[in-house]
């Protein structure tokens, strides 16, 4: 069981809106800024979010994150096909002096 | 560009040992953090370990403590894993990752190595 909760699954049409959530507890996520990764099949994570809303330069600003008390989440919009993907939440923990993540949630784009 | 490689993956028996390595060019290896981060087939990730710029400073997760080890050595830029009395449960894609200190984000990561405990 993962540290940090996210829905398995979310869905969405082309150019659709989507957000997916991670909740966590005060010891990370309460405490501690999130960070969201992009998995595709066979491939490693790569980050796509830091520090709750921050992207990296190659990140489109279609992708944002926010942070509030002990939940997250990202937001997707003008969803592409190429947005299907796993994505998955990870936060700093105090009380395990290192890394959770979340399960992960499976975006399909219909 | 940033680049890891991990190394040592493979088939051993539970009970058994592995020394996984990662190999890090195009970027300043002795300034950064390094972490093991772990995906079981089909499965989330799971942090490992991750270990200080010096190598002074290392911390694992509760599932490996006591069972595996992480150190480096700067000057081949190279991150190791000792994994001891393996299990099943450790059956896993490994991936080292970068980051600039112990709670920055994972900026890079290799395309990590499998490990599969089985008899």
């Amino acid at each position: 069981q993962s540290a940090l909760t996210q829905p398995p699954s979310v869905s969405g049409t082309p150019g659709q809106r989507v957000t997916i959530s991670c909740s966590g507890s005060s010891s990370n996520i309460g405490d501690n800024p999130v960070n969201w990764y992009k998995q595709l099949p066979r491939t490693p994570p790569t980050l796509l979010i830091y520090t709750d809303y921050r992207r990296p330069s190659l990140v489109p600003d279609r992708f944002s994150g926010s942070r509030s008390g002990t939940s997250a989440s990202l937001a997707i919009s003008g969803l592409e096909s190429d947005d299907e993907a796993t994505y998955f939440c990870g936060a700093w923990d105090v009380s395990v002096n290192g890394w959770v993540f979340g399960g992960g949630t499976r975006l399909t784009v219909l | 560009q940033v680049q890891l490689v991990e190394s040592g993956g493979g088939l051993v028996r539970p009970g058994g040992s592995l020394r996984l390595s990662c190999t890090a060019s195009h970027f300043s290896f002795s300034d950064s953090y390094m972490s093991w981060i772990r995906q079981a087939p089909g499965g989330g990730l799971e942090w490992v370990s991750f270990i200080g710029s010096s190598g002074l400073y290392t911390s694992s997760a509760d599932s490996v403590k006591g069972r595996f080890t992480t150190s480096r050595d700067n000057a081949k830029n190279s991150l190791y894993l000792d994994m001891t009395s393996l299990r099943a449960e450790d059956t896993a894609v490994y991936y080292c990752a970068r980051h600039e200190l112990e709670n920055d984000p994972f900026e890079a990561w290799g395309q990590g190595t499998m490990v599969t405990v089985s008899s």
